[in-house]
């Protein structure tokens, strides 16, 4: 069976500029997470979704925005990048019957903003 | 807010060594999770814990949830050069679930 989807995997951006990231979950799992995990730290919770509805956001600026498609497929957007974006940032997916924080991540997607 | 404290930071070990890392925090968990990373991967969950005192095994790895709820420990027995990563504690924010907190890692590094 597949596992976590992420696309791209590696992205370079400017200052200022946009960038959009998808996810596909495990076939089954309606819940998508995304987290931000910059050289040397632990992930950070940026939001979770849960069947098309934000359930949680971790403490990001509103240039940070997500969203759920029909299919559970997600996508997260930052818009004015600043040099402080570069990180991994992943997904990861969970069973809506699954147990407090059992989630399966993605390889994720490495941004560099110069 | 919630920090986790993972130690030590880094760890250098022969195989076949047994290996222990723990994870502390100032504030009270009620579940603490266990994952490990590759380079080049996300994190894979190796252990979750849900009760205080609970202690679980998973093959070669153990882990404890402590009884003041507050910390945990992790141990790796006979080790091998595949449990190369970086091994992080996590525990849910107690406002939500679904925001899971993260400590900075234990880097672990077995020469063959």
């Amino acid at each position: 069976d597949a596992g976590v989807t992420q696309s791209p995997t590696h992205l370079i951006k400017t200052r200022g500029q946009q960038v959009t990231l998808r996810c596909s979950p495990i076939s089954g799992h309606k819940s998508v997470s995304w987290y931000q995990q910059v050289l040397g730290q632990g992930p950070q919770f940026i939001f979770q979704y849960y069947e098309k509805e934000e359930r949680g956001r971790g403490n990001f600026p509103d240039r940070f925005s997500a969203r759920q498609f029909p299919n559970y497929s997600s996508e997260l957007n930052v818009n004015a990048l600043l040099l402080g974006d570069s990180a991994l940032y992943l997904c990861a997916s969970s069973l809506p019957s699954g147990r407090t924080g059992e989630l399966f991540f993605g390889e994720g997607s490495r941004l560099t903003v110069l | 807010g919630q920090q986790l404290n993972q130690s030590p930071q880094s760890m250098f070990i022969q195989e076949g060594e047994d290996v222990s890392m723990n994870c502390t925090s100032s504030s009270i968990f009620n579940t603490w999770l266990w994952y490990k990373q590759e380079p080049g991967e996300g994190p894979v969950l190796l252990i979750a814990l849900y009760k205080a005192g609970e202690l679980t095994s998973n093959g070669r790895l153990t882990a404890q949830f402590g009884i003041t709820r507050k910390d945990s420990f992790l141990n790796i027995s006979a080790s091998i050069p595949s449990d190369v990563g970086i091994y992080f504690c996590a525990g849910p924010s107690p406002t939500n679930n679904n925001d899971m907190r993260f400590g900075a890692g234990t880097r672990l590094t077995v020469k063959p």
